[in-house]
């Protein structure tokens, strides 16, 4: 069974300061993929970044930027000098392939709340 | 691309009551999804569809729940004598099939209560 694992529930910061979003995951597949979607108050998910299994070059988009560890199973996402738009809930996210095609269902962190505080 | 759109935003019933929840898809996305998020909770996957055939469903899919994609297109989401239990944000999400795959584009949700 495939199980994602974000264990801050919350995270307080203030304005400019770098923050880490922890993501763990399980699966038994050897290919899979990977997600990040935001959550803003207004309720809509936006898609992020995708990663599968055979990629674990890190990914820089302006200041976000991923960390996907395969021996730890983690992938990890950080956000430099946050600003307070960045305020919302994230959540990693897995999925099976199927035909090397990223799956039919994702399954879901807990998510992350991020408050930046200006 | 004016993104997937779900209709109605806030729906309140009372118990017992049937409720019908639509969503249209990205045009020319052939994959559609439903979930379910309860408060303080990630998505979780309650079925999809290929065109207009029903693919895969999750046991959280219970027989008072069904979907529909008539035409390939639009979908429906029925959820017949709501319980309380049912109260949640009921999301749709699109995607292409392709090589590679393709990320799931969410709507804003249909927020459910039943009082």
């Amino acid at each position: 069974a495939q199980k994602v694992t974000q264990a801050q529930t919350e995270i307080s910061v203030v304005e400019k300061e770098d923050v880490t979003l922890d993501c763990v995951y399980e699966t038994r597949d050897t290919t899979y993929y990977l997600f990040w979607y935001k959550q803003p108050p207004s309720g809509e998910l936006v898609f992020l970044i995708r990663r599968n299994s055979f990629d674990e070059q890190n990914e820089i988009s302006g200041r976000y930027s991923w960390n996907f560890q395969k021996s730890t199973s983690s992938f990890n996402f950080t956000i430099t000098a946050s600003q307070v738009v960045d305020s919302a809930v994230y959540f990693c996210a897995l999925s099976e392939a199927v035909n090397n095609n990223a799956g039919n269902m994702l399954t879901f962190g807990g998510g992350t709340r991020l408050m930046v505080k200006p | 691309d004016t993104g997937v759109s779900q209709d109605p935003r806030h729906k309140i019933t009372k118990r017992g009551q049937n409720v019908t929840f639509r969503c249209d898809p990205i045009s020319e996305h052939n994959r559609l999804y439903w979930y379910r998020q309860t408060l303080g909770q990630g998505p979780e996957f309650l079925t999809y569809f290929q065109n207009e055939a029903q693919l895969e469903k999750s046991r959280l899919l219970s027989d008072r729940f069904s979907a529909e994609r008539p035409k390939g297109s639009f979908s429906t989401l029925e959820i017949q004598r709501t319980e309380q239990g049912d109260s949640a944000m009921y999301l749709c999400a699109s995607s292409l099939v392709g090589q590679g795959g393709s990320p799931l584009h969410f709507g804003n949700g249909t927020r459910l209560t039943v009082t």
